[in-house]
């Protein structure tokens, strides 16, 4: 149980493009989806956090234009980085959180987003 | 943003030692949680602790919540080769937000 899917797991993209990505929890109703940032060595670094049917509760200095996130059912969210530059290059994870799992996070296995 | 000091940031052991890592906050926790990385994939969670003084065993993992709710560690005994990537502790905040330390980074020598 409590398996969250992310796709695709690698996406290479040029510059000023747009890319999306897709989280999805496969066996439980993610009432909140996360949505985090990780460079190389690095920790995690929560972007935004979404509940079903709102709007993205994003963490300061993190651009919601640029980085839109929709959480449209229990089961999916999407973030799209638009306009995308090298910086944006980075590995992005989603987690999801929901019942009947306890309530903790479980975390997909990653977006690795190359901007050339 | 805020991040938990976790120590050690690497450590190099032999395959059957013991292991012991650990995270401290200058904020109160109510939960903490324990997870593993492996490369190019998202964290696992490992453990996770809810009441201070609990002490909490997953297989050779054991880790315990600190009394003062500021901190927390943990074990692996008996290391074997699959132990191998990075442990991250993350506390949770009363207002639901997680914050994630730097990472410990576990290597085996052969």
């Amino acid at each position: 149980g409590a398996v969250v899917s992310q796709h695709p797991s690698r996406v290479i993209c040029k510059s000023g493009t747009s890319v999306k990505i897709e989280c999805r929890s496969l066996d439980f109703q993610a009432t909140t989806m996360f949505w985090y940032r990780q460079f190389p060595k690095q920790s995690l670094m929560l972007m935004a956090t979404s509940n079903e049917g709102s709007k993205a509760t994003y963490e300061q200095g993190v651009e919601k234009d640029k980085f839109l996130i929709n959480h449209a059912s229990l089961t999916l969210s999407t973030l799209t980085v638009t306009s995308a530059h090298p910086e944006d290059s980075s590995f992005y994870i989603c987690s999801a959180r929901g019942f009947p799992q306890g309530g903790e996070q479980y975390f997909g296995p990653g977006t690795r987003l190359t901007v050339t | 943003g805020q991040q938990l000091n976790q120590s050690p940031q690497s450590m190099f052991i032999q395959e059957g030692e013991d292991v012991s890592m650990n995270c401290t906050s200058s904020s109160i926790f109510n939960t903490w949680l324990w997870y593993k990385q492996d490369p190019g994939e998202g964290p696992v969670l490992l453990i996770a602790l809810y009441k201070a003084g609990e002490l909490t065993s997953n297989g050779r993992l054991t880790a315990q919540f600190g009394i003062t709710r500021k901190d927390s560690f943990l074990n692996i005994s008996a290391s074997i080769p699959s132990d191998v990537g990075i442990y991250f502790c993350a506390g949770r905040h009363p207002d639901d937000k997680i914050i994630f330390g730097k990472g410990t980074r576990l290597h085996i020598l052969p």
